[in-house]
C-alpha cells in the first residue's frame, strides 16, 4: 500500500489477556516509530526502529511492553497482561531516516481494556 | 539535550480570523522542526517542515512558519481561519544526539474554530 497501515484498527479485550498490534511500514523505509495517545492527551514516545534495530527503548512503560521488527518491515507492539491503564490509541510512523525525515503515520489502533 | 514546547494547549478563533499557534524549542545542535495536524480520530499529518533552508516555510492548507533562531521559536500561523482547521496540533524538533529517535514533540494546542 501506499502509506502506513496499522491493524486492528479497533482492538477490545479483557484485563490480563495479551494483545499484539501490527504496523506495516511505508516500503523502504528504515525508521519505525511507535507512539501512544491516551484520551486527550499528546504523544507519549515508545520505542523506535533503525532497521530491524531498537536504538531507543527508553519509552515503554513497563516490562510488559515489547516490540519487535523484522525484515525491516513489519513491527508488532506485544503487549502482555493488559491493564485497563493500557486503554488508549498507539500509533505507527515510519520515515526513511532516523529522526531527520518526515513521519507517516498510520491511522492507529484504538485499544480498549475492559 | 533538545526540548520543545507549545505554550498555548487550547486556541479558539473566529472563522476567518488569524491563527497564531506558538511553538519554542530548544536544541545544541542545528534543529529540523516540524509541524503535525491530526484531524479527530485520525493519524497524524505533516504540515511543513524547516530543515535549514529558507526561514519562512510554507506548508498545505495555506499554513505557514517562520524559523526565528534569536527567539528559538518556530509559530504556525494562517491569516484565515477555515471550520476544517479544527484539529490538534504538534511542534516536533529533531536533530542530532536526541534520544526517541532524535524526535521530540510537543504535547500539542488544540484548535477550536468557531462559525
Amino acid at each position: 500500500g501506499a502509506g502506513v497501515s496499522q491493524s486492528p484498527s479497533n482492538k477490545v479485550t479483557e484485563k490480563g489477556k495479551d494483545v499484539e498490534l501490527r504496523c506495516d511500514p511505508i516500503s523502504g523505509h528504515t525508521a519505525l516509530y511507535w507512539y501512544r495517545q491516551r484520551l486527550g492527551q499528546g504523544l507519549e514516545f515508545l520505542i523506535y526502529f533503525q532497521g530491524n534495530s531498537a536504538p531507543d527503548k527508553s519509552g515503554l512503560p513497563s516490562d510488559r511492553f515489547s516490540a519487535e521488527r523484522t525484515g525491516e518491515s513489519v513491527s508488532t507492539l506485544t503487549i502482555q497482561r493488559t491493564q485497563q491503564e493500557d486503554s488508549a490509541v498507539y500509533l505507527c510512523a515510519s520515515s526513511l531516516a532516523e529522526g531527520g525525515g518526515s513521519l507517516h503515520f498510520g491511522n492507529g489502533t484504538r485499544l480498549t481494556v475492559t | 539535550a533538545q526540548s520543545v514546547t507549545q505554550l498555548d494547549s487550547h486556541v479558539s478563533v473566529s472563522e476567518g480570523t488569524p491563527v497564531l499557534l506558538r511553538c519554542n524549542y530548544s536544541s545544541s545542535y542545528s534543529p529540523s522542526l516540524f509541524w503535525y495536524v491530526q484531524h479527530p480520530n485520525k493519524g497524524l499529518q505533516l504540515l511543513l517542515k524547516y530543515t535549514s533552508a529558507a526561514t519562512l516555510v510554507k506548508g498545505i492548507n495555506g499554513f505557514e512558519a517562520e524559523f526565528k533562531k534569536s527567539e528559538t521559536s518556530f509559530h504556525l500561523t494562517k491569516p484565515s481561519a477555515h471550520m476544517s482547521d479544527a484539529a490538534e496540533y504538534f511542534c516536533v524538533v529533531s536533530g542530532a544526539g536526541g534520544s526517541q529517535g532524535n524526535l521530540i514533540f510537543g504535547k500539542g494546542t488544540k484548535l477550536s474554530v468557531k462559525p
